[in-house]
């Protein structure tokens, strides 16, 4: 079993629709979580992080964490054909450098 | 753009080979990291340095050897290529050890 997972989708959805990324993760060890976005033959860009349990807005995205199920969630709000990209879920410990990243979900906005 | 540059942007070459890729970090960031992404792997976490010392290791080969200078850039330097070497390589840094960590945008190394 993969310490992240995530489904590689894609996941094709209309201009204005929330959008909604999920990863499961195995290791309660995980304290921090990263979501990144990338645009195909681009480096990975931090969109936001979490700490611990709960929600964290920043603008259109929300990440939220259930540690609970050790489930981590993003939340795109009137999602936009320039989000189209692929997601990428990234928990590490406390202490570790280590990103451990899940696969990533392809995200497909249409006008 | 994250501020984190890397060099050169395409790298092809044959079996056996050894090649070196280059990463400048963000100004001030002390830290530098190195991953892996392959179709099959996806993206890998290779190794860390922060202000030129090693600080943790990951699925790094032993054919792969990395290090960071005193002016903080850094390079990954790969050997005895394979095909199965062929990937993107990313760096990243952040500031501390235990801060968010900004990628470059990557060199792609082809392996023929």
């Amino acid at each position: 079993q993969k310490e992240v997972e995530q489904d590689p989708g894609p996941l094709s959805v209309p201009e204005g629709a929330i959008v909604s990324l999920n990863c499961t993760y195995s290791n309660s060890a995980f304290q921090y979580f990263m979501w990144y976005r990338q645009y195909s033959r681009k480096g990975p860009e931090l969109l936001m992080y979490t700490y611990s349990s709960g929600n964290k807005e920043d603008g259109r995205f929300t990440a939220q964490v259930d540690k609970s199920s050790k489930y981590i969630s993003l939340f795109i709000r009137d999602s936009q054909p320039s989000d189209s990209a692929t997601y990428l879920c990234a928990p590490r410990r406390v202490g570790f450098q280590k990103l451990v990243f899940g696969t990533g979900t392809r995200l497909l906005v249409s006008p | 753009d994250s501020g984190v540059t890397q060099t050169p942007k395409h790298l092809i070459t044959a079996t056996g080979q050894r090649v070196t890729l280059r990463c400048s970090p963000r100004s001030g960031d002390l830290s530098v990291y190195w991953y892996q992404q392959s179709l099959d792997q996806g993206l890998q976490f290779l190794i860390q340095y922060y202000n030129g010392e090693e600080r943790a290791k990951g699925n790094i080969l032993e054919r792969f050897s990395a290090q960071q200078f005193p002016d903080l850039h850094s390079e990954l330097n790969l050997s005895s290529l394979e095909l199965g070497d062929s990937a993107l390589y990313f760096c990243a840094s952040s500031l501390a050890s235990n801060n968010e960590q900004y990628f470059g945008p990557g060199t792609r190394l082809t392996v023929t």
